[in-house]
């Protein structure tokens, strides 16, 4: 069965800290798709990035970065210098590929607390 | 903004009710979800359609029923609400399956 498991439920940080968000998933796809995304206080949901199983290249988009490791199912996020701004629960979630259903499995979340 | 739009933002209703929650896609998506997010379930995958037609289904209660219509937005029927339905639900759309999905603002409903 597919599962996203986010292991750390929340974190704290002092602003211009790194942080970086674990996301460990488990597929029997050989085709799927990763993403992220935020849900700050205001509880819409932000898409952050979308990464597919053939593509292990590393990620940057300014202060956030992305590391993606099949060898461990591992997709973790790091956001470099954090800001208050960043306060916000993150998911992670995995798409199932096979027939398109485009359903999304999220992990629990992490809530990131960024104090000033 | 995500170009998503749902309505209404909030509902309050009793139990036993039906209600209706309504969801626009951005322009161009062809591709609509619905999710449901609880605190003890998390984000759950309601249903899928796409251009019209349902795509795939998950753990959704026979007591809700999703359409989309030719105009792609799509409405999520509940009905007979019991106390456990109040959530947060959430529309989502994309270009098609497998594509980046862009979330809504989301429905909060309150069963009394």
């Amino acid at each position: 069965a597919q599962k996203v498991t986010q292991a750390q439920t929340e974190i704290s940080v002092v602003e211009k800290e790194d942080v970086t968000l674990d996301c460990v998933y488990e597929t029997r796809d050989t085709t799927y798709y990763l993403f992220w995304y935020k849900q700050p206080p205001s509880g819409e949901l932000v898409f952050l990035i979308r990464r597919n199983s053939f593509d292990e290249q590393n990620e940057i988009s300014g202060r956030y970065s992305w590391n993606f490791q099949k060898s461990t199912s591992s997709f973790n996020f790091t956001i470099t210098a954090s800001q208050v701004v960043d306060s916000a629960v993150y998911f992670c979630a995995l798409s199932e590929s096979p027939g398109n259903t485009g359903k999304l499995i999220f992990g629990q979340g992490t809530t990131l607390q960024v104090k000033p | 903004d995500s170009g998503v739009t749902q309505t209404p933002k909030h509902l309050i209703t009793a139990t036993g009710q039906r209600v209706t929650l309504r969801c626009s896609p951005r322009s161009g998506d062809l591709s609509v979800y619905w999710y449901q997010q609880s605190l003890d379930q998390g984000l759950q995958f309601l249903i899928h359609y796409y251009n019209g037609e349902e795509r795939a289904k998950g753990n959704i209660l026979e007591r809700f029923s999703a359409q989309q219509f030719p105009d792609l937005h799509s409405e999520l029927n509940l009905s007979s609400l019991e106390l456990g339905d109040s959530a947060l639900y959430f529309c989502a759309s994309s270009l098609s399956g497998g594509a980046s999905q862009f979330f809504g603002p989301g429905t909060r409903l309150t069963v009394l």
